[in-house]
This record gives C-alpha cells, sequence and structure tokens, in this order.
C-alpha cells in the first residue's frame, strides 16, 4: 500500500492565483481530513470528510473548498491564494466514520509559499 | 471550549536519561488521547493511543503514557532518551461528541549527546 499520498511536494504561488492540492489513499478509508501546520501553532483543522459525498469545516475554513466524489481523493483547493496561506499542509486519513478513536495516517505534506 | 494544552514547547534532555513532554487536555466529555511524533521534513506517525481501556498505555519506541482523569492529563515518558528520539511532538485529543482532532502546539524534543 502507498499509504496517503500527496502532490505537489512544493508549490509557490502568487497572491490570487488558485490552485488545488492533491491527496489520496488507498486503505479504503472513510475518514479523510486536511490540516495546516504553522510554527508554534501545532497543526489545525480545515476541513474534514466522513465518507464520499460528505464533507464539513474544520476549524480554519475561510479560502479553502474541498469535495470528496470518491472515497479514495480528497482535494484541497485554494480559491484566491493569500499570504497568509503560506503554510505546510498535511492530509490524513482514518479508518471508520468515528474519528474518536481511530489511528489517522498522514501523508508527507505540501510546502505552500504565496508571494 | 475543547483543547489540549502542551506545556512545555521546548525539552532538551541528554542522551541516556528519561524524557517527560507534559500534555493537559480540557472537558467534562470521555477523551481519546494520542500522542504523534513528528520527525523533520516528515510526515505524523503515532507513537500512542489512549481509547478508554488501559490508563498505562505503550507505544513504539520505548514511549508509555499514563491517563490521569483525577488530572486531566496524559503526559509522555521515556526511561532512557536515544538520539534518534529528537523530534516534534504533537498530543492530540479528540472527543465522543464529535468528530474532529484537536492537536497541541507540540513539544520540540532535543537529544544532547
Amino acid at each position: 500500500n502507498a499509504g496517503v499520498t500527496q502532490t505537489p511536494k512544493f508549490q509557490v504561488l502568487k497572491t490570487g492565483q488558485s490552485m488545488t492540492l492533491q491527496c489520496a489513499q488507498d486503505m479504503n478509508h472513510e475518514y479523510m481530513s486536511w490540516y495546516r501546520q504553522d510554527p508554534g501553532m501545532g497543526l489545525r483543522l480545515i476541513h474534514y470528510s466522513v465518507g464520499a459525498g460528505i464533507t464539513d469545516q474544520g476549524e480554519v475554513p475561510n479560502g479553502y473548498n474541498v469535495s470528496r466524489s470518491t472515497t479514495e481523493d480528497f482535494p484541497l483547493r485554494l480559491l484566491s491564494a493569500a499570504p497568509s496561506q503560506t503554510s505546510v499542509y498535511f492530509c490524513a486519513s482514518s479508518r471508520g466514520l468515528a474519528a474518536r478513536t481511530d489511528t489517522q495516517y498522514f501523508g508527507p505534506g505540501t510546502r505552500l509559499t504565496v508571494l | 471550549a475543547q483543547s489540549v494544552t502542551q506545556l512545555d514547547s521546548h525539552v532538551s534532555v541528554s542522551e541516556g536519561t528519561p524524557v517527560l513532554l507534559r500534555c493537559n487536555y480540557s472537558s467534562s466529555y470521555s477523551p481519546s488521547l494520542f500522542w504523534y511524533v513528528q520527525h523533520p521534513n516528515k510526515g505524523l506517525q503515532l507513537l500512542l493511543k489512549y481509547t478508554s481501556a488501559a490508563t498505562l498505555v505503550k507505544g513504539i519506541n520505548g514511549f508509555e503514557a499514563e491517563f490521569k482523569k483525577s488530572e486531566t492529563s496524559f503526559h509522555l515518558t521515556k526511561p532512557s532518551a536515544h538520539m534518534s528520539d529528537a523530534a516534534e511532538y504533537f498530543c492530540v485529543v479528540s472527543y465522543v461528541t464529535g468528530n474532529q482532532f484537536y492537536f497541541g502546539t507540540g513539544t520540540s524534543l532535543t537529544v544532547i549527546p
């Protein structure tokens, strides 16, 4: 199994550009999520999904969109990039619909810089 | 608010000495608690988790943590630090009432040779 994969690994955008961060998992996990990691702030939840066709907002959803058309894929869209979105983005997945006790498996991360 | 607090942003220990990384959670609901480790420029990996079974939880690489409800704590320990333990450690909590995980701000562990 490849586990959780993310592309690209690095990206530089100009303010106002849009892009999609890709995330895929091959473990048939129902729960998938996106986090951003900023120095001194830990990981903060952007959006999550408990299954195909179901998404919900996390702690910091503004400026980001998600959709979940398949179990495997959970792309994150930046609509109009801003310097405040410079961060490292992690995708994670876990087995069940109930996130509470399941181990999360993390991708390697995407380092995004917005100029 | 449901949250988790890691009491130290940086911890330095000498190789071969004990490690203690502190974590407190805040909620009256029954929590599930996790410790994850992140080595430089890597993703996160689960060290151990507590999900209402035994209060003393053993994880990988010799780490363990004890759930203390009376103190709302879940501190991570290891008897003897190794150079390869140098990393960022995150305490994470989730609750029966929701579908989210809440991360602490992280503790950076330095191991001195």
